[in-house]
This record gives structure tokens, C-alpha cells and sequence, in this order.
């Protein structure tokens, strides 16, 4: 079965500091995976994907992820951080194809300080 | 394209009311989802379909039904609400793809914010 852990429920950052957000995840087979970002009172919104193309995956806003099967890890990271990325961020986790075998983890609310 | 739009945003029930919540998308996806959204929990799934005129249950069904009568259309209804439905829900939608460079990709609807008294 599938599953994702992400790890710290909150991140704070420094404007400009490296952010880097954790994750993993297990998977009976080569998963996909994915980090989604949630805005104050918005929808969840894709931010990048993993799907077996290139292990280092490039996003929007500057973020960026790297799947590490040895690790079963795909956490993101943002070189400098910006008052904007203030948000929650969610990995998740799919099998197969349909949407519904999607598992999402928690949920790690990142903070960025002037 | 307004994407997946969701109805009502926000709702205030009594326990034991009964309402609807209506998700649409204009993206011609065959799979649609319901999520609810609880702190410290992230998205756990309620129902979803796979096609018009087909559901089945996610992780956390009881106590809420579902029906896809239109494919872009998608709704949850709790027929007697209680205390423990008070969430944020999400509806999703995504393509069906077995091969390619978006499988499983969801879209997401901007919520409803529902409270039961």
C-alpha cells in the first residue's frame, strides 16, 4: 500500500533562505509524485510532478524537486525564499492511472520572515 | 475555461439538515473527485467516479452520497448533517491517461467551507 510522511507540520524561513520541504513516500510500484501548493483560501494547485522522466523535477515559482528511490524521498527545495511562497505545500503520492489511488500527505505549512 | 468551479463557498447547517454541494468542470475530464480537508490531516478522499452515470466509495464515504448524471458535473450531498462534517471540501478533476506526461494530474475547485451546528 501506499503512503506518504512529510516531515514537520511547519517550516519557517528567512526572505532569501534556502527552503527545503521533506518527503516519503512508500509505493509497492514506481510511483508518481507529486507537490501541490495551497494558498490562503484557494484550491490545491500543481507545483511539480514526478513521472519517471528526469529524477530532478523543475516546478513554478522557482521550486524544484528530486526523486531519490534509494531514499524513497522526493523533497522540494527553493534556493531563496520569497514573502510569496508563504503557503501549504502537500506531497502526494499515485499508482497506476485514475486520480483516486492519490495519496496526500499531511500538509507542511511554510513560513517566510522579512 | 473557469476549470472546476465549486457551490456553495461557504454553508452553516443544523445537525441533522441536508444539502448539496455542486462541483462542475469544463475540461471534459472523465474522473471527478470528492475530498474533505480537516487540520493536521491533509485531503482524504470521500467518493469520485470514473465516468457519467458511475461512483464508487474513497476512504472516508459514510455518511455522504454522490451522483454524476453530467459529465462535467459532479455533487455531494449529506443527507443529516452532523458535527463531525464540519470541514473545508474539495472537489477534483483529472484526465485519464495511460501513458504520457500528465497522468494523474488533479485540478482542483477553490472549496467549500462548511460548518454544522
Amino acid at each position: 500500500a501506499q503512503s506518504v510522511t512529510q516531515l514537520g507540520s511547519h517550516v519557517s524561513v528567512s526572505e532569501g533562505a534556502l527552503v527545503l520541504l521533506r518527503c516519503n513516500y512508500s509505493s509497492s510500484v514506481p510511483p508518481y509524485l507529486f507537490w501541490y501548493v495551497q494558498y490562503p483560501n484557494q484550491g490545491l494547485q500543481l507545483l511539480l510532478k514526478y513521472t519517471s522522466a528526469a529524477t530532478l523535477v523543475k516546478g513554478i515559482n522557482g521550486f524544484e524537486a528530486e526523486f531519490k528511490k534509494s531514499e524513497t524521498s522526493f523533497h522540494l527545495t527553493k534556493p531563496s525564499a520569497h514573502m510569496s511562497d508563504a503557503a501549504e505545500y502537500f506531497c502526494a503520492v499515485s499508482e497506476g492511472t485514475g486520480g483516486f489511488k492519490t495519496i496526500f500527505g499531511a500538509g507542511t505549512r511554510l513560513f517566510v520572515k522579512a | 475555461n473557469a476549470g472546476v468551479t465549486q457551490t456553495p463557498k461557504f454553508r452553516v447547517l443544523k445537525t441533522g439538515q441536508s444539502m448539496t454541494l455542486l462541483c462542475a468542470q469544463d475540461m471534459n475530464h472523465e474522473y471527478m473527485y470528492w475530498y474533505r480537508q480537516d487540520p493536521g490531516m491533509g485531503l482524504r478522499l470521500i467518493h469520485y467516479s470514473v465516468g457519467e452515470g458511475t461512483t464508487a466509495k474513497g476512504e472516508v464515504p459514510d455518511g455522504y452520497n454522490v451522483s454524476r448524471l453530467k459529465k462535467q458535473n459532479f455533487l455531494l450531498g449529506l443527507e443529516s448533517a452532523a458535527p463531525s462534517q464540519t470541514s473545508v471540501y474539495f472537489c477534483a478533476s483529472s484526465y485519464v491517461q495511460f501513458s504520457g506526461t500528465d497522468p494523474n494530474t488533479q485540478y482542483f475547485g477553490p472549496g467549500t467551507r462548511l460548518t454544522v451546528l
